[in-house]
Protein backbone atom coordinates (compact mmCIF):
# COMPACT_ATOMS: atom_id res chain seq x y z
CA UNK A 1 0.00 0.00 0.00
CA UNK A 2 1.54 2.96 -1.02
CA UNK A 3 2.55 5.72 2.12
CA UNK A 4 1.17 9.29 0.81
CA UNK A 5 2.88 12.67 2.46
CA UNK A 6 0.83 15.90 2.14
CA UNK A 7 0.94 19.15 3.82
CA UNK A 8 -1.20 19.59 6.87
CA UNK A 9 -2.69 23.00 5.76
CA UNK A 10 -3.15 25.36 3.64
CA UNK A 11 -4.65 28.91 3.03
CA UNK A 12 -5.66 30.68 -0.06
CA UNK A 13 -7.62 32.93 -1.45
CA UNK A 14 -11.14 33.39 -3.34
CA UNK A 15 -10.25 33.23 -7.33
CA UNK A 16 -6.91 31.57 -6.77
CA UNK A 17 -5.56 28.55 -8.16
CA UNK A 18 -4.61 26.17 -5.24
CA UNK A 19 -1.96 22.97 -5.37
CA UNK A 20 -1.87 20.39 -3.40
CA UNK A 21 1.05 18.47 -3.79
CA UNK A 22 1.42 14.74 -2.52
CA UNK A 23 4.51 12.63 -2.11
CA UNK A 24 4.02 8.48 -2.58
CA UNK A 25 7.60 7.48 -3.11
CA UNK A 26 7.29 3.59 -2.76
CA UNK A 27 4.00 3.52 -5.63
CA UNK A 28 4.16 0.31 -7.32
CA UNK A 29 3.63 -0.14 -11.17
CA UNK A 30 -0.08 -0.56 -11.02
CA UNK A 31 -0.71 1.97 -8.03
CA UNK A 32 -3.10 4.77 -8.87
CA UNK A 33 -3.72 7.92 -6.98
CA UNK A 34 -6.79 9.35 -5.76
CA UNK A 35 -8.09 12.52 -4.08
CA UNK A 36 -10.76 12.67 -2.09
CA UNK A 37 -12.76 15.88 -0.25
CA UNK A 38 -14.00 15.93 3.08
CA UNK A 39 -16.79 19.17 4.15
CA UNK A 40 -17.08 19.48 7.78
CA UNK A 41 -19.36 17.08 9.48
CA UNK A 42 -20.11 15.34 5.79
CA UNK A 43 -18.70 11.74 4.15
CA UNK A 44 -15.66 11.98 1.66
CA UNK A 45 -16.25 12.45 -1.91
CA UNK A 46 -14.38 11.58 -4.32
CA UNK A 47 -12.39 14.21 -6.84
CA UNK A 48 -10.30 12.57 -8.94
CA UNK A 49 -7.97 9.54 -10.16
CA UNK A 50 -5.51 9.25 -12.12
CA UNK A 51 -2.05 7.13 -13.20
CA UNK A 52 0.22 8.92 -14.92
CA UNK A 53 0.36 12.63 -17.02
CA UNK A 54 -2.64 14.42 -16.37
CA UNK A 55 -5.94 14.43 -15.66
CA UNK A 56 -8.90 16.61 -15.78
CA UNK A 57 -12.61 16.45 -14.81
CA UNK A 58 -15.06 19.68 -14.08
CA UNK A 59 -14.06 19.64 -10.58
CA UNK A 60 -9.68 19.45 -10.41
CA UNK A 61 -6.84 18.56 -12.76
CA UNK A 62 -4.76 15.96 -11.26
CA UNK A 63 -0.82 16.08 -12.64
CA UNK A 64 1.76 13.00 -12.00
CA UNK A 65 4.86 13.89 -13.36
CA UNK A 66 6.47 10.84 -15.09
CA UNK A 67 8.67 9.43 -12.20
CA UNK A 68 5.00 8.57 -10.22
CA UNK A 69 6.33 9.76 -6.78
CA UNK A 70 4.36 12.53 -6.53
CA UNK A 71 1.48 14.02 -7.52
CA UNK A 72 -0.27 17.70 -7.61
CA UNK A 73 -4.08 18.22 -7.06
CA UNK A 74 -5.06 21.68 -8.71
CA UNK A 75 -8.37 23.47 -7.77
CA UNK A 76 -8.64 26.93 -10.05
CA UNK A 77 -10.30 29.56 -8.86
CA UNK A 78 -11.30 28.33 -5.47
CA UNK A 79 -13.94 29.94 -3.64
CA UNK A 80 -15.18 29.84 -0.05
CA UNK A 81 -17.00 26.32 -0.52
CA UNK A 82 -13.99 24.87 -1.36
CA UNK A 83 -12.79 25.10 2.37
CA UNK A 84 -12.03 21.20 2.99
CA UNK A 85 -10.07 18.56 3.98
CA UNK A 86 -8.36 16.85 0.63
CA UNK A 87 -7.13 13.29 0.80
CA UNK A 88 -4.40 12.01 -1.22
CA UNK A 89 -4.94 7.97 -1.12
CA UNK A 90 -2.90 5.28 -2.39
CA UNK A 91 -4.48 2.75 -3.60
CA UNK A 92 -6.30 -0.45 -2.69
CA UNK A 93 -3.73 -3.36 -2.09
CA UNK A 94 -4.60 -6.63 -4.07
CA UNK A 95 -6.49 -8.39 -1.01
CA UNK A 96 -7.42 -4.81 0.71
CA UNK A 97 -10.67 -3.46 -0.17
CA UNK A 98 -10.38 -0.55 1.84
CA UNK A 99 -9.59 2.95 1.73
CA UNK A 100 -6.88 4.26 4.30
CA UNK A 101 -7.01 7.92 4.80
CA UNK A 102 -4.22 9.84 6.36
CA UNK A 103 -4.93 13.18 8.04
CA UNK A 104 -5.26 15.30 4.75
CA UNK A 105 -4.81 18.72 3.59
CA UNK A 106 -6.90 20.93 5.39
CA UNK A 107 -7.50 23.95 3.11
CA UNK A 108 -8.78 27.52 3.92
CA UNK A 109 -10.24 29.79 1.62
CA UNK A 110 -10.56 33.44 2.72
CA UNK A 111 -12.58 35.99 1.14
CA UNK B 1 -27.55 11.21 -9.42
CA UNK B 2 -27.70 8.62 -6.98
CA UNK B 3 -26.85 8.97 -3.47
CA UNK B 4 -25.93 6.80 -0.40
CA UNK B 5 -28.93 7.67 2.43
CA UNK B 6 -28.46 7.50 6.04
CA UNK B 7 -30.39 6.77 8.94
CA UNK B 8 -30.44 8.39 11.10
CA UNK B 9 -28.62 11.42 10.73
CA UNK B 10 -27.78 11.48 14.97
CA UNK B 11 -28.15 8.74 17.61
CA UNK B 12 -27.84 9.17 21.48
CA UNK B 13 -28.19 6.19 23.30
CA UNK B 14 -26.79 5.13 26.48
CA UNK B 15 -23.65 2.92 27.72
CA UNK B 16 -24.34 -0.98 27.44
CA UNK B 17 -26.82 -0.30 24.39
CA UNK B 18 -27.44 -1.85 21.08
CA UNK B 19 -27.56 0.31 18.14
CA UNK B 20 -28.65 0.05 14.54
CA UNK B 21 -27.06 2.36 12.09
CA UNK B 22 -28.88 2.12 8.82
CA UNK B 23 -27.93 2.83 5.24
CA UNK B 24 -28.96 2.67 1.76
CA UNK B 25 -26.25 1.98 -0.95
CA UNK B 26 -26.63 3.31 -4.18
CA UNK B 27 -28.83 0.23 -6.13
CA UNK B 28 -26.34 -1.63 -8.51
CA UNK B 29 -23.34 -1.46 -6.84
CA UNK B 30 -21.84 -4.08 -5.09
CA UNK B 31 -19.30 -3.73 -2.27
CA UNK B 32 -20.77 -1.87 0.61
CA UNK B 33 -18.26 -0.95 3.49
CA UNK B 34 -18.65 0.89 6.97
CA UNK B 35 -16.32 3.34 8.08
CA UNK B 36 -16.10 6.09 11.53
CA UNK B 37 -14.53 9.29 12.33
CA UNK B 38 -14.38 10.22 16.07
CA UNK B 39 -14.41 13.82 16.22
CA UNK B 40 -11.11 15.58 14.89
CA UNK B 41 -9.77 12.18 13.68
CA UNK B 42 -9.19 10.29 10.93
CA UNK B 43 -11.35 8.36 8.89
CA UNK B 44 -11.13 5.07 9.86
CA UNK B 45 -11.98 1.51 7.33
CA UNK B 46 -14.58 -0.72 9.87
CA UNK B 47 -15.29 -3.64 7.27
CA UNK B 48 -16.42 -4.11 3.95
CA UNK B 49 -19.06 -6.94 2.26
CA UNK B 50 -19.28 -8.50 -0.54
CA UNK B 51 -22.13 -10.96 -1.88
CA UNK B 52 -23.61 -11.18 1.80
CA UNK B 53 -20.65 -11.42 3.08
CA UNK B 54 -17.53 -9.79 5.16
CA UNK B 55 -14.79 -9.34 2.89
CA UNK B 56 -12.59 -7.56 4.77
CA UNK B 57 -12.61 -6.18 8.24
CA UNK B 58 -10.55 -3.87 10.28
CA UNK B 59 -9.13 -4.85 13.81
CA UNK B 60 -11.37 -2.11 15.15
CA UNK B 61 -14.29 -4.14 13.69
CA UNK B 62 -14.60 -6.57 17.21
CA UNK B 63 -17.54 -8.90 18.03
CA UNK B 64 -19.36 -6.01 19.25
CA UNK B 65 -19.95 -4.94 15.58
CA UNK B 66 -22.13 -6.56 12.88
CA UNK B 67 -23.36 -6.01 9.57
CA UNK B 68 -26.43 -7.12 7.79
CA UNK B 69 -27.76 -6.50 4.39
CA UNK B 70 -31.47 -7.47 5.54
CA UNK B 71 -33.24 -7.08 2.01
CA UNK B 72 -31.79 -5.82 -1.16
CA UNK B 73 -31.74 -2.55 -0.13
CA UNK B 74 -30.16 -2.03 3.50
CA UNK B 75 -27.18 -2.44 4.89
CA UNK B 76 -26.98 -2.34 8.50
CA UNK B 77 -24.38 -1.91 11.09
CA UNK B 78 -24.80 -3.07 14.27
CA UNK B 79 -22.91 -2.52 17.69
CA UNK B 80 -24.03 -4.53 20.61
CA UNK B 81 -22.95 -3.33 23.83
CA UNK B 82 -22.38 0.04 23.19
CA UNK B 83 -19.02 2.20 24.96
CA UNK B 84 -18.42 5.59 25.33
CA UNK B 85 -15.40 5.27 22.93
CA UNK B 86 -17.99 4.13 19.78
CA UNK B 87 -18.99 7.93 20.04
CA UNK B 88 -18.24 8.72 16.55
CA UNK B 89 -19.72 9.66 12.81
CA UNK B 90 -20.12 6.45 11.23
CA UNK B 91 -20.21 7.10 7.49
CA UNK B 92 -21.88 3.84 4.86
CA UNK B 93 -19.98 4.28 1.44
CA UNK B 94 -20.70 1.83 -1.60
CA UNK B 95 -18.85 1.41 -4.84
CA UNK B 96 -20.10 -0.52 -8.43
CA UNK B 97 -17.59 -3.64 -8.39
CA UNK B 98 -14.50 -4.55 -8.17
CA UNK B 99 -11.46 -2.14 -7.75
CA UNK B 100 -8.72 -4.00 -10.16
CA UNK B 101 -4.80 -4.30 -8.61
CA UNK B 102 -3.70 -0.55 -8.08
CA UNK B 103 -6.74 0.83 -8.86
CA UNK B 104 -9.09 2.02 -6.91
CA UNK B 105 -13.09 1.17 -7.19
CA UNK B 106 -14.66 4.88 -6.51
CA UNK B 107 -16.16 4.26 -3.06
CA UNK B 108 -19.22 6.55 -2.29
CA UNK B 109 -20.15 7.68 0.45
CA UNK B 110 -22.98 8.87 2.69
CA UNK B 111 -23.82 11.85 4.98
CA UNK B 112 -23.34 9.78 7.67
CA UNK B 113 -25.17 9.07 11.44
CA UNK B 114 -23.30 10.83 14.35
CA UNK B 115 -23.27 8.48 17.37
CA UNK B 116 -23.07 9.43 20.69
CA UNK B 117 -22.85 7.54 23.79
CA UNK B 118 -23.42 8.82 26.92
Amino acid sequence: LAKTTQPISMDSYEGQEVNITCSHNNIATNDYITWYQQFPSQGPRFIIQGYKTKVTNEVASLFIPADRKSSTLSLPRVSLSDTAVYYCLGPLDSSARQLTFGSGTQLTVLP
Amino acid sequence: EPEVTQTPSHQVTQMGQEVILRCVPISNHLYFYWYRQILGQKVEFLVSFYNNEISEKSEIFDDQFSVERPDGSNFTLKIRSTKLEDSAMYFCASSPGMGLAGYTDTQYFGPGTRLTVL
